[in-house]
């Protein structure tokens, strides 16, 4: 059984860069794409960008400028680095597994990061 | 490449159906067969439950469907329970490495 576990600073300062690991356990990196997805607070889901085993990313295009995905096949982990982070940045990160294009059937646990002065 | 569109709400009593739209454009829902469809608890993260338009994944009941014609895909729940109550979402590709969702309905069992 695949289980994401994410882990990284929840409170950010305007203008401070945040970064987020995502573990995968009971899987390989290999052979699927690992995402980043967001959902403010009682809003809807956005996604971020994504990542393959063979370190192939891709990005929104609005947010391209300053998302950086990154793998760690050795480590079986994958990162998300967001710079200068302003409010509008406030919410609930999640790392996911996508197989099928826009399928994503393994989520992690989310965390919340909130961006306050 | 604007969030695809759905209803803010729908509703229905135990036992009845429930359809939801999710309406986009030549560029995603119309252009590709991946559309999928997420159901999400207060507090939890989503799950999948439709993906590739109409194929459900092994332990979601077939209760849920989903279909597409031209830039519109539908979900529905049929038999509605109550632990159906929740959130849900489409998501569709949008070309050139890009996926997009939707704005979100909210489904409540009378």
């Amino acid at each position: 059984q695949v289980q994401l576990q994410q882990w990284g600073a929840g409170l950010l300062k305007p203008s401070e860069t945040l970064s987020l690991t995502c573990a995968v356990h009971g899987g390989s990196l290999s052979g699927y794409y690992w995402s980043w997805i967001r959902q403010p607070p009682g809003k809807g889901l956005e996604w971020i960008g994504e990542i393959n085993h063979s370190v192939s990313t891709n990005y929104k295009p609005s947010l391209k400028s300053r998302v950086t995905i990154s793998a760690d096949t050795s480590k079986n982990q994958f990162s998300l680095k967001l710079s200068s982070v302003t409010a509008a940045d406030t919410a609930v990160y999640y790392c996911v597994r996508g197989g099928v294009p826009a399928a994503y059937d393994y989520w992690g646990q989310g965390t919340l990061v909130t961006v306050s002065s | 490449q604007s969030a695809l569109t759905q209803p803010p709400s729908a509703s229905g009593s135990p036992g009845q159906s429930v359809t939801i739209s999710c309406t986009g454009t030549s560029s995603d829902v119309a252009g590709y067969n991946y559309v999928s469809w997420y159901q999400q608890h207060p507090g939890k993260a989503p799950k999948l439950i439709i993906y590739e338009v109409s194929k459900r994944p092994s332990g979601v009941p077939d209760r849920f469907s989903g279909s597409k014609s031209g830039n519109t895909a539908s979900l529905t729940v049929s038999g509605l329970q109550a632990e159906d109550e929740a959130d849900y979402y489409c998501s569709s590709y949008a070309g050139s490495n890009n996926y997009v969702f939707g704005t979100g309905t909210k489904v409540t069992v009378l």
